[in-house]
């Protein structure tokens, strides 16, 4: 399986933006990227996925390397609600065998 | 719609009880998962069901079996209880489609004394 690399954690202030970033140099052309949180006491929500291009929804933004080897989850202006554990997980490829594998993610505090 | 349901939310167990968590969803999902989350930890993939009346082995398989019961349902057993085995396990489903959103359940804890 395509595997991914997170920090740990994250530290940001509240109201300011926050660059969340994901290592994946061994995705493969057919893998989407896709981003979960997780709040606390509750299980992963999804929050964006991407392709090739960037993407915007209404919770956040996806910047998506041009060669795909890494992206970036963008919060452009965090909330105390925002403070949870991002995962960054590849989806698909060309061997897929529908595992959905998570890593440890990366916990993001959030200060007042 | 309620997504997708995960009964009990809660069970205490004795070191060699067995047990079987539910889990349903209502989307029409072809995929299901179990998920183990241990303390400050992530997500580790217990077993999977790609379609209705096929499992596969995740990361952490031992010591559980699984049931594609229908499309609907995957249960999770636990034939004899280990403390190792105190978590809170996640049930999810998904599409059919690489891109599509996995759907988690609320959770189940278990404790095991």
């Amino acid at each position: 399986d395509a595997k991914t690399t997170q920090p740990n954690s994250m530290e940001s202030n509240e109201e300011e933006p926050v660059h969340l970033p994901c290592n994946h140099s061994t995705i493969s052309g057919t893998d989407y990227i896709h981003w979960y949180r997780q709040l606390p006491s509750q299980g992963p929500e999804y929050v964006i996925h991407g392709l090739t291009s960037n993407v915007n929804n209404r919770m956040a933004s996806l910047a998506i390397a041009e060669d795909r080897k890494s992206s970036t989850l963008i919060l452009h202006r965090a909330t105390l609600r925002d403070a949870a554990v991002y995962y960054c997980i590849l989806i698909g490829g060309a061997n897929r065998d529908d595992k959905i594998i998570f890593g440890k993610g990366t916990r993001l505090h959030i200060l007042p | 719609n309620a997504g997708v349901t995960q009964t009990p939310k809660f069970q205490v167990l004795k070191t060699g009880q067995s047990m079987t968590l539910q889990c349903a969803q209502d989307m029409n999902h072809n995929s299901m998962y179990w998920y183990r989350q241990d303390p400050g930890m992530g997500l580790r993939l217990i077993y999977y069901s790609a379609s209705e009346g096929t499992t596969d082995k995740g990361e952490v398989p031992n010591g559980y079996n699984v049931s594609r019961l229908n499309k609907r349902e995957f249960s999770l057993r636990l034939e004899s209880a280990a403390p190792s085995q105190t978590s809170v396990y996640f049930c999810a489903s998904v599409g059919g489609r690489v891109w599509e959103t996995q759907y988690f359940g609320p959770g189940t804890r278990l404790l095991v004394l």
